[in-house]
C-alpha cells in the first residue's frame, strides 16, 4: 500500500525559511517529487530526488533520506506569493513498465506579511 | 503554461450521464496519466498510458475508462454519473516513465 504524510497546514512570515516535512511509506520507490498547486490550478513541478541528499534550486531545496521513508522541503526567502498548497509525490513501480506518481494531501502554506 | 492541454475545462452534466475529457500531451511526451481531485482528497492516481498502451492502474472506477490514441492525445471517459464524481481531473504527461510529469489546467467537472 502507500502511505504519504504531510501536514495539512503551516504559516510563515514573508522573508522568513519553512520546512515542509513528508514521510513516505510505499511497496515500491523510484524517486520523490514536489509539487507547488495555487487554488484551483495545475500542480508545476518544483523538485525530484531519488538519490540521498539535498537538491537545490534557488530558493527551493529539497531532501531525501530513502532508509528513514523521509524527505523535506525547504523555501528560503519566503514571498507572499509563496502561498500555496505544497504536494509530495512518490514514484512507485505498479507493473512491469508502469508506474504510478501517488501524492500526498498537501501542505497548506499561507505566508504573512 | 505547461503546454499539457485539456478540454474541456468546465462540465455541468447529470447523474446518470456519460461525459468524455480530452488531453493533448507536451509535444514529444510519450507518457499520460490521468488524476481525480476532490476537496477532501489529495490527487488520485487514475491510470498511466505510454505511446498508446495501458501500463499502470490505480483507484480507477469501472465506470471509468480510458484510451490513448495513435496521436499520442488521451481521453477519459466517465460514465453512469454519480454525485461523488464531481472533482477536478487532471491530465499529465511525461517524456518517459522517470521523467518529471507536466500538468494541465484540469477539467472541472460538476454532476448534478
Amino acid at each position: 500500500g502507500q502511505n504519504i504524510d504531510q501536514p495539512t497546514e503551516m504559516t510563515a512570515t514573508e522573508g522568513a525559511i519553512v520546512q515542509i516535512n513528508c514521510t513516505y511509506q510505499t511497496s515500491g520507490f523510484n524517486g520523490l517529487f514536489w509539487y507547488q498547486q495555487h487554488a484551483g490550478e495545475a500542480p508545476t513541478f518544483l523538485s525530484y530526488n531519488v538519490l540521498d541528499g539535498l537538491e537545490e534550486k534557488g530558493r527551493f531545496s529539497s531532501f531525501l533520506s530513502r532508509s528513514k521513508g523521509y524527505s523535506y522541503l525547504l523555501l528560503k526567502e519566503l514571498q507572499m506569493k509563496d502561498s500555496a498548497s505544497y504536494l509530495c509525490a512518490v514514484r512507485s513501480p505498479l507493473s512491469y513498465s508502469g508506474y504510478a506518481l501517488n501524492f500526498g494531501k498537501g501542505t497548506s502554506l499561507l505566508v504573512t506579511p | 503554461d505547461s503546454g499539457v492541454t485539456q478540454t474541456p475545462k468546465h462540465l455541468i452534466t447529470a447523474t446518470g450521464q456519460r461525459v468524455t475529457l480530452r488531453c493533448s500531451p507536451r509535444s514529444g511526451d510519450l507518457s499520460v496519466y490521468w488524476y481525480q481531485q476532490s476537496l477532501d482528497q489529495g490527487l488520485q492516481f487514475l491510470i498511466q498510458y505510454y505511446n498508446g498502451e495501458e501500463r499502470a492502474k490505480g483507484n480507477i472506477l469501472e465506470r471509468f475508462s480510458a484510451q490513448q490514441f495513435p496521436d499520442l492525445h488521451s481521453e477519459l471517459n466517465l460514465s453512469s454519473l454519480e454525485l461523488g464524481d464531481s472533482a477536478l481531473y487532471f491530465c499529465a504527461s511525461s517524456v518517459e516513465w522517470n521523467t518529471e510529469a507536466f500538468f494541465g489546467q484540469g477539467t472541472r467537472l460538476t454532476v448534478v
